[in-house]
């Protein structure tokens, strides 16, 4: 099966600054690689996900990159601001797994003004 | 997201007892998922169920069980509690037609003294 793993565990930035969280996965079949925050006390939502047919996607400050031959994907935030602080977690689908994500252990990411 | 709801939201519970937790979704999603969050180890998928007659073990199944009484509707159950189940619990819905998006629960935390 796919086993996702998250890096760092913790990050903390200067408001302003870029934040960059990495994922790598094990499954070449994976195809799908969703992006989760999760703010504190609340449920996780999805901010961002990339296909495997598909390098990069953007959306206003966040980004992320895919590299499907070293597998590994990161998600990029630019211009950091108190809200980007949260718990953001990376997950990967196999192909044989339609609707089944293998979570990365999370990111804490912490933005101070 | 108000359409995925749990019951309850916070339980304590001693050692051996039976509970239950509920969750309901009014998003009319094929696809209902139940997620264990413990820190440091992310999201991990206890059980998941596809339809009303399909249910599936997860990576950490042990010592829980389930029941998909309506498309709607999702329960976990703990049979004995044990105080390693202490952990926030979150349901998951996914539309079966684009799989990808999961919708979570606001997250029930459980104790197990």
């Amino acid at each position: 099966g796919e086993n996702v793993e998250q890096h760092p565990s913790t990050l903390s930035v200067q408001e302003g600054d870029s934040a960059v969280i990495k994922c790598t996965y094990s499954d070449s079949a994976s195809n799908y690689f969703p992006w989760y925050k999760q703010e504190l006390g609340k449920r996780p939502q999805l901010i961002i996900d990339i296909r495997s047919n598909v390098g990069e996607k953007k959306d206003q400050r966040i980004a992320v990159t895919l590299n499907k031959t070293a597998k590994h994907f990161s998600l990029h935030i630019t211009e950091t601001q108190p809200e980007d602080s949260a718990v953001y977690f990376c997950a990967g689908r196999s192909t044989d797994s339609w609707g089944k994500l293998q979570f990365g252990a999370g990111t804490q990411v912490v933005v101070t003004p | 997201d108000a359409d995925v709801t749990q019951t309850p939201r916070n339980r304590i519970t001693k050692t051996g007892k039976r509970i239950m937790l509920e969750c309901s979704q009014t998003k009319g999603h094929d696809r209902m998922y139940w997620y264990r969050q413990d820190p440091g180890l992310g999201l991990r998928l206890i059980y998941y169920s596809f339809d009303v007659k399909d249910i599936n073990k997860g990576e950490i199944s042990d010592g829980y069980s389930v029941s998909r009484q309506a498309q709607a509707k999702f329960s976990l159950s703990l049979e004995s509690a044990i105080p390693n189940q202490t952990a926030l619990y979150f349901c998951a819905t996914s539309d079966a037609g684009r799989a990808d998006t999961q919708y979570f629960g606001p997250g029930t935390r459980l104790t197990v003294l």
